[in-house]
């Protein structure tokens, strides 16, 4: 069966560091996604992509994050400059468009 | 935008019992709600998934029910099994983007 896939699992950097988070979504599927769950909190959404474009973003989605589609199959977060608040489990989804699929996630810690 | 309240944040129950979560939007556009299943570990794994044209739907032990007028949706377990414990999320969308509930922390007891 067709899974998300996201690399590393467990990314440790200093506050002011960028760091780059990759996804591999489901290989039909249209829609793509970013969302981040701080340690006992709900799952936020950040961002949505579709033919190349960012169709929806969070307030917590601002100038310091990014979304890129580098080739046809990986979908990669950035965060430029990052705080120690952005330490999270970050997670991509895709979809075909509706039924979302998730990931495994991306342990971001920041020191 | 879209508020989604879920309950209890944690139920404990004897394994062959039945679960119930309950969750509550506020978006009236909202038209499609997802549970996922979290273990420790992994991404939220979708289990079941409802529509707005649809007041019910049923997939084996789990069923969910959708309550467009009250603005409620919930899920049931029956015949719990230890491999049901897990953190169970709900979830609402209008136009694809997902609004989570916080979670509830199922305990299946032997």
């Amino acid at each position: 069966e067709p899974e998300v896939t996201q690399t590393p699992s467990h990314q440790v950097t200093q506050m002011g560091q960028e760091v780059i988070l990759r996804c591999v979504p489901i290989s039909n599927h249209l829609y793509f996604y970013w969302y981040r769950q701080i340690l006992g909190q709900k799952v936020e959404f950040l961002v949505s992509f579709y033919n190349n474009e960012i169709s929806e973003k969070s307030e917590i989605f601002d100038d310091q994050f990014s979304v890129e589609r580098p080739d046809g199959s990986n979908f990669t977060l950035k965060i430029r400059s990052t705080k120690l608040e952005d330490s999270a489990m970050y997670f991509c989804a895709s979809s075909p468009p509706d039924t979302q699929y998730f990931g495994p996630g991306t342990r971001l810690t920041v020191l | 935008g879209e508020n989604v309240e879920q309950h209890p944040s944690t139920l404990s129950v004897q394994e062959g019992d039945s679960a119930v979560i309950k969750c509550t939007y506020s978006d009236s556009a909202s038209n499609y709600f997802p549970w996922y299943k979290q273990e420790l570990g992994k991404g939220p794994q979708l289990i079941i998934d409802i529509r707005s044209n649809v007041g019910e739907k049923k997939d084996q032990r789990i069923a969910v029910t959708l309550n467009k007028t009250a603005k409620h949706f919930s899920l049931h377990i029956t015949e719990t099994q230890p491999e049901d414990s897990a953190v169970y999320f709900c979830a609402a969308s209008s136009h694809y983007k997902l609004s989570f509930g916080a979670g509830t922390t199922v305990t299946v007891r032997a």
